[in-house]
């Protein structure tokens, strides 16, 4: 695809429920990553990861937070027993490699909403 | 601990007006300073970037000035437009083998017509 695509756009879940939130990074990118964005908060980096290395799971906020990247494409985030503290909006970005002077690429990210 | 901080939160500029957006960094590991603009509904788009080699980047309207010193950096937007009305974030990278941007809390920006 031409850009990051994330889905669902928008997600309203029932506190305790799991939820599963997807990206699609640009073909051909190697590093993919997860940030989250609460409101009036800057964005907080959650996971990354860099072809079939191992991620960097610094970020995860507690053992509910989990993810994975098959086949070094698509990635899923997944959030168990959602809080309504977890509510908001889950951004996934991608880079040609992950080098440090790369520019990521955003999806438009997913509202998550935990009522 | 907020390794980015970033001011002020909310900026409104009049149409042709030079508009300033803060950070300070703490960790004198990082080595590249990108500005990312977003707005509502979108994923951030880097804007512009620079390295602590240089004091002063440009690129059209949108100038990051570099105090490494101060552990400062800021952007202006000079000649302001409607449509340069957005959310920026500042944020920090450092060397090595850590690869996750450390972002600043928003600088939401509205440019009246």
């Amino acid at each position: 695809g031409a850009g990051v695509s994330q889905s669902p756009s928008n997600k309203v879940t029932e506190k305790g429920k799991d939820v599963e939130l997807r990206c699609d990074p640009i073909s051909g990118h190697t590093a993919l990553y997860w940030y989250r964005q609460s409101l009036g908060q800057g964005l907080e980096f959650l996971i990354y990861f860099q072809g079939n290395s191992a991620p960097d799971k610094s970020g995860l906020p507690s053992d509910r937070f989990s993810a994975e990247r098959t086949g070094g494409s698509v990635s899923t985030l997944t959030i168990q027993r959602t809080q309504q503290e977890d509510s908001a909006v889950y951004l996934c970005a991608s880079s040609k490699q992950g080098g440090t002077n790369e520019k990521l690429f955003f999806g438009s990210g997913t509202q998550l909403s935990v009522l | 601990q907020q390794q980015v901080k970033q001011s002020p939160q909310s900026l409104i500029v009049q149409k042709g007006g030079i508009s300033i957006i803060n950070c300070a960094y703490e960790n004198t590991a990082f080595d590249y300073f990108p500005w990312y603009q977003q707005f509502p509904g979108k994923g951030p788009a880097l804007l512009i970037a620079i390295r602590p080699d240089v004091s002063e980047k440009k690129e059209g309207r949108f100038t990051i000035s570099f105090n490494k010193s101060a552990k400062q950096f800021s952007l202006h937007i000079m000649d302001s437009q409607p449509g340069d009305s957005a959310t920026y974030f500042c944020a920090a990278k450092p060397s090595g083998s850590a690869r996750q941007l450390t972002f600043g809390s928003g600088t939401q920006l509205t440019v009246l017509p």
